[in-house]
């Protein structure tokens, strides 16, 4: 099965921008992958943030959006707040299975 | 509002078996199907299986093939993941979440918007000997 891959951790100061991307063993990802990204912080269940490539949740911050750059999906957080501060995944369908991304502890420092 | 509440788990010793059940409320259950993912301490999701909503196409990751199957009974609104044959790299919560595509009676399609953004609050497998 497809291995999905992100960047294990990165590190953004507030107010700068950053970008986290979601790469697949088997190519490309595509819009056909719908990418989705999910934020989870110490002790609770994920929570989705972003949807079929780009779209967003009514509860996802502005600041947070979604595209495909470079052959990969990408998560981009224009003007970071602490409460930023999470591990965020991403997840890729392939025909009836999903994978998720290792994840990305994202730091605000 | 939609709930999904996980329960069953517990300590097992490897080797054992448990059931998970997952109880879905405030949706149309037997329209949607339903993932299980879970998360090992300290590390990230895994995506282990799916149910579509009549119970006639599932799909499991290749580390759960052949130990863990899933069913579900849409008269009581639960999907269930009986696990066999557990090790220790089986320790881990254990979460449901709801799918996006719908079927009625008469049509499906897809509510990418409602893919996974409901989950349970998990429940916690221990393999411990």
């Amino acid at each position: 099965q497809a291995v999905v891959t992100q960047e294990p951790s990165l590190t953004v100061s507030p107010g700068e921008t950053v970008t986290l991307t979601c790469g697949s063993s088997t190519g490309a990802v595509t819009s056909g992958h719908y990418p989705y990204w999910f934020q989870q912080k110490p002790g609770q269940a994920p929570r989705a943030f972003i949807y079929d490539t780009s779209n967003k949740h009514s509860w996802t911050p502005a600041r947070f959006s979604g595209s495909l750059l470079g052959g990969k999906a990408a998560l981009t957080l224009s003007g970071a707040q602490p409460e930023d501060e999470a591990e965020y995944y991403c997840l890729v369908s392939y025909s009836g299975a999903w994978v998720f991304g290792g994840g990305t502890k994202l730091t605000v420092l | 509002q939609v709930q999904l509440v996980e329960s069953g788990g517990g300590v097992v010793q490897p080797g054992g078996s448990l059931r998970l059940s997952c109880a879905a409320s405030g949706f149309s259950f037997s329209s949607y199907g339903i993932h299980w993912v879970r998360q090992a301490p300290g590390k990230g999701l895994e995506w282990l299986t799916f149910i579509q909503y009549d119970g006639s196409n599932k799909y499991f990751v290749d580390s759960v093939k052949g130990r863990f199957t899933i069913s579900r009974d849409n008269s009581k609104n639960t999907v269930y993941l009986q696990m066999n044959s557990l090790r220790t790299d089986d320790t881990a919560i254990y979460y449901c979440a709801k799918d996006g595509w719908y079927c009625s009676t008469t049509t499906c399609y897809t509510r990418s918007a409602e893919y996974f953004q409901h989950w349970g609050q998990g429940t916690l497998v221990t393999v411990s000997s």
